[in-house]
């Protein structure tokens, strides 16, 4: 069955980075882009950017350009986002989601989410 | 970007009742691309419709999907107690990919 493993929550100091990671199994990694989705309260939800997992390629809104780096790694169907310089702003919980042709680019399968928490 | 708002932004429904909610895009979004999510809280959203009008695997045949351009609606003909959540449109036509701002069901 397919899974989206994410990364345990995470506590960070301001101006610090973190990378989340999202691991895939149950069906081929390559075939699907892996999207990055932000959850907060006041926001709701926003699309951070997506990844080929087949060819590297990105796509990002720009409004996270510069704080998101989306990286694949095809040997372990891991994903990866870096965020960089954290505010309390980046507080939120951050979301893999998958998203293939067949179902015109709807997200279909969803990770448990990653908490990250900006604090000093 | 493409906006989308969604109304209500809480709705209230008893049992067996329909409701409708909408989803209305700043600019006309293919049909193809519009999609509608459900999230219970302390869960990730789940897709619930897809394209319009395709309903998930697993989704019951009471929820149905419609609309065209502009113009979005998800529809609950008999709600029952395990509808309570909030429903999110979704769209991909253009990017950066959008959501809506959820619509909220609660059951009396």
């Amino acid at each position: 069955q397919v899974q989206l493993q994410q990364s345990g929550a995470e506590l960070v100091r301001p101006g610090a980075s973190v990378t989340l990671s999202c691991k895939a199994s149950g069906y081929t990694f390559t075939d699907y882009e892996m999207h990055w989705v932000k959850q907060t309260p006041v926001h709701g939800l926003e699309w951070i950017g997506a990844i080929d997992p087949e060819s590297g390629g990105t796509a990002y809104n720009q409004k996270f350009k510069g704080k998101a780096t989306l990286t694949a790694d095809k040997s372990s169907s891991t994903a990866y986002m870096e965020l960089r310089s954290l505010t309390s702003e980046d507080s939120a919980v951050y979301y893999c989601t998958r998203a293939g042709h067949s179902l015109f680019f709807a997200m279909d399968f969803w990770g448990q989410g990653t908490s990250v928490t900006v604090s000093s | 970007q493409i906006v989308l708002t969604q109304s209500p932004a809480i709705m209230s429904a008893s049992l067996g009742e329909r409701v409708t909610m909408t989803c209305t895009a700043s600019s006309s979004v293919s049909s193809s691309y519009l999609h509608w999510y459900q999230q219970k809280p302390g869960s990730s959203p789940k897709l619930w419709i897809y394209s319009t009008s395709n309903l998930a695997s697993g989704v019951p045949a009471r929820f149905s999907g419609g609309g065209s351009g502009t113009s979005y609606s998800l529809t609950i003909s008999n709600v029952e107690a395990e509808d309570a959540a909030t429903y999110y449109c979704h769209q991909y036509h253009l990017s950066p990919r959008t959501f809506g701002g959820g619509t909220k069901l609660e059951i009396k």
